[in-house]
């Protein structure tokens, strides 16, 4: 089946600019986490997103980074005022989000490389 | 707060040369411990995992043991391939406080040449 997906795969934006990065997760599964890899820091956690509880904000660097997730699937990171340390490659993942470990492994999209000229 | 120390690569061996790439954890709970891949261009994937201690996780002639006593995860394998090549990433999700995001270590670079 369908993994998940995320676009668009690249995005230069000028500094100051906003952004908005979308993933779409796979068919059925309720949990959905966003990630940051850059070449300093490695790979961060930033958001998660379990059904409709609210959502595990603690990951977010700054104020400026949001995101949403509507009707329980897909969901938008936004970043606003882009800065040149947000160059990253922005991932997604989903899993099925239930009470047992063996179904909660996770599945990451291709990514999302954001530069910031 | 929970962590995962890897070993720093790049890690550069012979085709059937034998592999171990170390990772130790620190956590708060009972974590379920992963390898992930990323092959040159590719995303993430998850290579192989264990649930609970002394479980092993085994994949493509990987192997892995959650070793609780010394909060240990290393990967092994006997014989790599120049197709292994790629970036491994040890990692960590604390589930004993919910469905919660992983931890992942730094990542090491493995290039296997032939």
């Amino acid at each position: 089946g369908a993994g998940v997906s995320q676009s668009p795969s690249n995005k230069v934006t000028e500094k100051g600019k906003d952004v908005e990065l979308r993933c779409d997760p796979i068919s059925g599964h309720t949990a959905l986490y966003w990630y940051r890899q850059s070449l300093g820091q490695g790979l961060e956690f930033l958001i998660y997103f379990q059904g409709n509880s609210a959502p595990d904000k603690s990951g977010l660097p700054s104020d400026r980074f949001s995101a949403e997730r509507t009707g329980g699937s897909v969901s938008t990171l936004t970043i606003q005022r882009t800065q040149q340390e947000d160059s990253a490659v922005y991932l997604c993942a989903s899993s099925l989000g239930g009470a047992s470990k063996g179904q909660n492994e996770q599945y990451f999209g291709p990514g999302t490389r954001l530069t910031v000229t | 707060g929970d962590s995962v120390t890897q070993m720093e690569g790049p890690v550069t061996l012979s085709e059937e040369a034998f592999l171990t790439i170390n990772c130790t954890y620190t956590a708060t709970g009972y974590p379920s411990l992963f390898w992930y891949v990323q092959y040159p261009g590719e995303g993430l994937q998850l290579l192989l995992k264990a649930t609970k201690a002394d479980d092993k996780g085994s994949n493509k002639g990987f192997e892995a043991t959650y070793r609780k006593e010394t909060t240990s995860f290393h990967l092994e394998k006997g014989s790599v391939q120049v197709s292994d090549s790629a970036v491994y990433f040890c990692a960590l999700s604390d589930y004993s406080s919910g469905n919660t995001p992983l931890v992942f270590g730094k990542g090491t670079r493995l290039s296997v040449i032939a």
